[in-house]
């Protein structure tokens, strides 16, 4: 099983507010890191897949950086609005010969963004 | 495309009961999931297939079958459902090829067991 932790895991702010929170990861056998967004009731939304070291990835206000060598990666949101409130989730597939195929999630950040 | 489709979306079963979750995707994905999500847990891993004929145990297997006869088709079997069963399960599919591909899922099914 590949250990993937996600702090907090609750963030209430208000709005207007820039946030972040963090994904951790083992550091070996890395190939990829997802970040989802989840809104209650609904499906996980795909918001970015990060591959390198030092990867940036932006989505309007939300973007993401990844540090693989020390096996984090942080997700920000700037001018936080009521409608960013959700579970952000990563996730990472596990390639390791066994267990090829496998995708570990975190238990993911619940934001709520308050008017 | 339809993508994941999976069914029911809302399921109350007795104690005891059978049942099975549908899910099917239209994208020819190698790759198919089954995951329940229980609150302040995240999403745990039941069971999953990496292609037609092929499963194996996530994280939390126990009480639950599956099988992989197509492509397309990847149904989960609920067999003398308990309370612990109650969550909500999502299927979810992605390409085999590179762990960077988007993993799609279905809109969940809410499964309430009394």
């Amino acid at each position: 099983i590949l250990n993937v932790e996600q702090s907090p895991q609750s963030l209430h702010v208000q709005e207007g507010d820039s946030t972040n929170f963090t994904c951790s990861f083992p550091s070996s056998n890395f190939y990829a890191l997802h970040w989802y967004r989840w809104e209650t009731a609904k499906s996980p939304e795909a918001l970015f897949v990060m591959t390198l070291n030092g990867d940036e990835k932006k989505k309007g206000r939300i973007s993401a950086t990844l540090n693989t060598k020390e096996g984090y990666s942080y997700l920000y949101i700037k001018g936080s609005q009521p409608e960013d409130s959700a579970t952000y989730l990563c996730a990472l597939p596990d390639v390791r010969g066994s267990t090829l195929g496998r995708l570990y999630f975190g238990r993911g950040t619940q934001l709520t963004v308050w008017p | 495309n339809a993508g994941v489709t999976q069914t029911p979306k809302f399921r109350i079963l007795k104690i005891g009961q059978s049942m099975t979750l549908q899910c099917t995707q239209d994208m020819n994905h190698n790759y198919m999931y089954w995951y329940r999500q229980d609150p302040g847990m995240g999403l745990k891993l039941i069971y999953y297939s990496v292609g037609a004929g092929i499963t194996d145990k996530g994280e939390v297997p126990n009480g639950y079958n599956v099988s992989r006869s197509t492509t397309e088709d990847f149904p989960l079997r609920l067999e003398l459902a308990a309370p612990s069963q109650t969550s909500v399960y999502f299927c979810a599919s992605r390409r085999k090829q590179g762990a960077g591909n988007t993993i799609y899922f279905g809109e969940g099914s809410w499964l309430t067991v009394v």
